[in-house]
């Protein structure tokens, strides 16, 4: 069965330093993996999507990330972090079945 | 567009009463999803429907609750009779499954409290 690891509940960083949250997945076949931001009281947001191509996706918000097949990691990434984006981000994966979200991990970027 | 459509947005009940919770998804997609979110138990995944027809409710925690889907600007999701723990954010989502899509997009939730 398909499935999604974030291994992190919380992540802290600095504003103006470079953040990573971290998923892994599990499927049985070629993986379509998302990444989505839910800020407070707010409904779950679309940031990017891996299907294929380039292992480098790039998406809302200056947020980026780096599919790595080997280590079956879809990492989320942005090279300088800003209050703003204080908010609880989803990992999700799609074999053949609906969407599977992984547990969420939230992210606190202090001044 | 104006996106997923929720309606109410907060709705407060007495136990053992109905709940209709309403979702209106994008039009053009051919997917729906209904989420329950708690501090507890995370994001859940209640039923879709693919082109109107229920595809998995495996989700649906017991009896009381029902979704339909009766055209494809359209669903409900009813608790009948409503319980305490019922209490939570529940979220639909729509999308337009294959040509490499599937990215799912949320609509602003209904807060459900159940006293």
């Amino acid at each position: 069965a398909q499935s999604v690891a974030q291994p992190e509940d919380q992540v802290n960083v600095a504003e103006g330093n470079p953040l990573t949250v971290k998923c892994t997945y599990s499927v049985s076949g070629n993986p379509y993996l998302f990444w989505y931001v839910q800020y407070p009281n707010r409904g779950l947001q679309f940031l990017l999507k891996y299907i294929t191509g380039d292992n480098l996706v790039k998406g809302s918000y200056g947020f980026e990330a780096e599919f790595n097949k080997s280590q079956t990691s879809f990492h989320l990434k942005k090279p300088s972090a800003l209050v703003s984006d204080s908010a609880l981000y989803f990992c999700a994966v799609r074999d053949r079945a609906p969407l599977v979200f992984g547990k969420g991990t939230r992210l606190s970027v202090i001044a | 567009d104006a996106g997923v459509i929720q309606s109410p947005r907060h709705e407060v009940t007495e136990m053992g009463q109905e709940v209709t919770l309403r979702c209106k998804p994008i039009s053009g997609h051919n997917s729906l999803f209904w989420y329950r979110q708690t501090m507890m138990r995370g994001l859940e995944l209640l039923i879709y429907f693919n082109n109107n027809v229920p595809i998995d409710d495996s989700g649906m925690p017991e009896d009381r609750f029902s979704a339909k889907m009766p055209n494809a600007s359209f669903s409900t999701l009813k608790i009948q009779p409503s319980e305490p723990r019922d209490s939570a954010v529940y979220f639909c989502a729509s999308s337009l499954a294959g040509l490499g899509s599937y990215e799912q997009y949320f609509g602003p939730g209904t807060r459900l409290t159940v006293t």
